[in-house]
């Protein structure tokens, strides 16, 4: 079954350092999320992407977040200068329809730790 | 705005045990709602899935109902296995188009002895 891939898996990172976390969405689908989950907290959305453009952000996602498709099948969530606050599990979503009833597929996720 | 509120947990069942675990939601509309499972150490996995009233989500054993007049989803298996510790998350999506983002609850943490 397709699935979603996310690398690295785990990534250390200096405070004020940039990141970028990369993500393989299922090969038709046309809508991206990312999602992040602070360690014992919710899930939250962070952002939504389709046809290269960002649909939706959260006000988690602020001038320090961006995304990116930089060619057809990767989807990389950058963070331009990390802050302690940033350690969370990070996941990667895809669904193949905008439609609510419209299964979301994740990625293991990306666990970000910031020094 | 949308919520979905979960019972607290932790969760400790022995095996062969009946599993309830509690999902209502708040939405302005008629959301899709759904389960998603993470097991240790791995990502959210899609468990099972209700799009409209009375709706039965049902996989590997699991059920929900989807009941709009008590606006809740609970996630029941008759009898549960060692395999099935995990965090569940409840979830709901409403609306069409990449603007329909999931929202989730706090998830509970279903620990189950042999």
């Amino acid at each position: 079954e397709p699935e979603v891939t996310q690398t690295p898996s785990h990534q250390v990172t200096q405070m004020g350092q940039e990141v970028i976390l990369r993500c393989v969405p299922i090969s038709n689908h046309l809508y991206f999320y990312w999602y992040r989950q602070i360690l014992g907290q919710k899930v939250e959305f962070l952002v939504s992407f389709y046809n290269n453009e960002i649909s939706e952000k959260s006000e988690i996602f602020d001038d320090q977040f961006s995304v990116e498709r930089p060619d057809g099948s990767n989807f990389t969530l950058k963070i331009r200068s990390t802050k302690l606050e940033d350690s969370a599990m990070y996941f990667c979503a895809s669904s193949e329809g905008g439609g609510g009833n419209q299964p979301q597929h994740f990625g293991d996720g990306t666990r970000l730790s910031i020094l | 705005g949308n919520s979905v509120t979960q019972m607290e947990g932790p969760v400790t069942l022995s095996e062969e045990a009946f599993l309830t675990i509690n999902c209502t939601y708040t939405a302005t509309g008629y959301p899709s709602l759904f389960w998603y499972v993470q097991y240790p150490g791995e990502g959210l996995q899609l468990l099972l899935k209700a799009t409209k009233a009375d709706d039965k989500g049902s996989n590997k054993g699991f059920e929900a109902t989807y009941r709009k007049e008590t606006t809740s989803f609970h996630l029941e298996k008759g009898s549960v296995q060692v395999s099935d510790s995990a965090v569940y998350f409840c979830a709901l999506r409403l609306g069409t188009g990449a603007n329909s983002k999931l929202t989730f609850g706090k998830g509970i943490t279903l620990s189950v002895r042999p």
